[in-house]
């Protein structure tokens, strides 16, 4: 079936400096790749999403990238901060209608 | 307030004893959906519901059973439970499919 593969499984930085996060992907079906990030104990939440159609999206600090031809989208953390610290998942939702979950990234900022 | 709610939200058990999970969000969404998160596999699906009446198989719906009897309910159903199925759970729904999902607060099952 599917499969979302997701690096690094941890990754550490400095504050300020910037974060990437890559995944890789093998069902050319799919149209929307949306990420999560979980803080400890609690629920994922969507940070930002990008469809098909697009190259890439930003959000102030957080930006999305998409090469379709590659089957490959990264997450970009600008200007770091401590409350950036969590687990981020990369997801996409297949031509199936299911959702496929990276294996996730711990991000830590350090001080 | 929108929300997904989840019960019971922590729960002990032994091997073999019936238990259900339930689900309920009240943003009139059409898709749900359950997940098993365990450390380092991520969130894993396991069953997903298009629309009342409707559900699917996600990748690991062994050992679970759901129902979409009503819009705003998604139970899940474990008949049998078994240790292998210690897990986080959570509840999600959506509008529809390909849109942002909106988790519920997760259930902690621990089956002795």
């Amino acid at each position: 079936g599917e499969n979302v593969e997701q690096h690094p499984s941890t990754l550490s930085v400095q504050e300020g400096d910037s974060a990437v996060i890559k995944c890789t992907y093998s069902d050319s079906a799919s149209n929307y790749f949306p990420w999560y990030k979980q803080e400890l104990g609690k629920r994922p939440q969507l940070i930002i999403d990008i469809r098909s159609n697009v190259g890439e999206k930003k959000d102030q600090r957080i930006a999305v990238t998409l090469n379709k031809t590659a089957k490959h989208f990264s997450l970009h953390i600008t200007e770091t901060q401590p409350e950036d610290s969590a687990v981020y998942f990369c997801v996409l939702w297949d031509s199936n209608y299911q959702l496929i979950w990276g294996a996730g990234t711990k991000l830590i900022i350090k001080p | 307030e929108a929300q997904v709610t989840q019960n019971p939200r922590y729960l002990i058990t032994v091997t073999g004893k019936k238990l259900t999970v339930t689900c309920s969000q009240n943003m009139n969404h059409e898709y749900m959906s359950w997940y098993r998160q365990d450390p380092g596999l991520g969130l894993r699906q396991i069953y997903y519901s298009m629309n009342v009446e409707v559900t699917d198989k996600g990748d690991v719906p062994e050992g679970y059973k759901v129902s979409r009897k009503e819009k705003r309910n998604f139970p899940l159903i474990l008949e049998s439970p078994s240790p292998n199925q210690t897990s986080l759970y959570f509840c999600a729904s959506s509008p529809r499919d390909y849109n942002e999902q909106f988790f519920g607060p997760g259930t902690r099952l621990t089956v002795l």
